[in-house]
C-alpha cells in the first residue's frame, strides 16, 4: 500500500483555470505538508497542517489554498493558474515529535500551465 | 536559517563506498543534521539524521565531526539505485523558526556500473 499518495500524477491546464491536487496518507500521521519543486529543482515548503490546523504558511500567493478535511488528507486548490505555477508539487506527512520527525513524501504531481 | 554547503556533484563506482560531505559551520546547539535523497522522478526520502554522535541505519552511516561543523554521509556499498540528489539539512527543535525542512541544491550522486 502506498504510504503517501497524490492525484493526479500529471496535470496540464490553461492559464486562468482553477485546479485541485489531492493528497492522502495512510500512515496515521498528524502533520501534512505541501512542497513545490520548480524547474531549477529547488524544493520549497508551502504549507504545513497539524491535526487539520495550519501551522506553516510560507509566502505563497493566496491563490493557493490548502484544505484539510481530516488528518489523512491535505488537498491543494489553486485559483487563476499562472505560467509560473508550473512545477512538481509534493505532499508529505510526518508524526510530530518534540525534537525531530521524519517526513514521508508522495510521488509528486507535475503541473503544467499553458 | 542555518545553511549547509555540499558539492554540486560526485561520482562513484558500483559496490564502492561513497562519502558525501556537508559543511554547516553556523550550526546551533539544537540543530539536528538530516539527510534526505531524491531519486529521479520521485519524491524525497529520508536517509538518516543525527545530533552529535555517529549514527548507523540500514541505508547509510552518518559521521558527525566533533565540533559539529561538518558531517559525512557514508554509503557503504553504492548501487545503481543509490544514484540520486542527496540533501543535507539542518533542522531545529519543534516550535522554532528552523524546524521546517529547508532543501538546498544538494549533491547529485552518479553511480557508474
Amino acid at each position: 500500500d502506498t504510504a503517501v499518495s497524490q492525484t493526479p500524477k500529471y496535470l496540464v491546464t490553461q492559464m486562468g483555470n482553477d485546479k485541485s491536487i489531492k493528497c492522502e496518507q495512510n500512515l496515521g500521521h498528524d502533520t501534512m505538508y505541501w512542497y513545490k519543486q520548480d524547474s531549477k529543482k529547488f524544493l520549497k515548503i508551502m504549507f504545513s497542517y497539524n491535526n487539520k490546523e495550519l501551522i506553516i504558511n510560507e509566502t505563497v500567493p493566496n491563490r493557493f489554498s490548502p484544505k484539510s478535511p481530516d488528518k489523512a488528507h491535505l488537498n491543494l486548490h489553486i485559483n487563476s493558474l499562472e505560467l509560473g505555477d508550473s512545477a512538481v508539487y509534493f505532499c508529505a506527512s510526518s508524526q510530530e515529535r518534540p525534537s525531530t520527525d521524519t517526513q514521508y513524501f508522495g510521488p509528486g504531481t507535475r503541473l503544467t500551465v499553458l | 536559517d542555518a545553511k549547509t554547503t555540499q558539492p554540486n556533484s560526485m561520482e562513484s563506482n558500483e559496490e564502492e563506498p561513497v562519502h558525501l560531505p556537508c559543511n554547516h559551520s553556523t550550526i546551533s546547539g539544537t540543530d539536528y543534521i538530516h539527510w534526505y535523497r531524491q531519486l529521479p522522478s520521485q519524491g524525497p526520502e529520508y536517509v538518516i539524521h543525527g545530533l552529535t554522535s555517529n549514527v548507523n541505519n540500514r541505508m547509510a552511516s552518518l559521521a558527525i565531526a566533533e565540533d559539529r561543523k561538518s558531517s559525512t554521509l557514508i554509503l557503504h556499498r553504492a548501487t545503481l539505485r543509490d544514484a540520486a540528489v542527496y540533501y543535507c539539512i539542518l533542522r531545529g527543535l519543534r516550535g522554532g523558526s528552523n524546524y521546517k525542512l529547508t532543501f538546498g541544491k544538494g549533491t547529485l550522486l552518479t553511480v557508474n556500473p
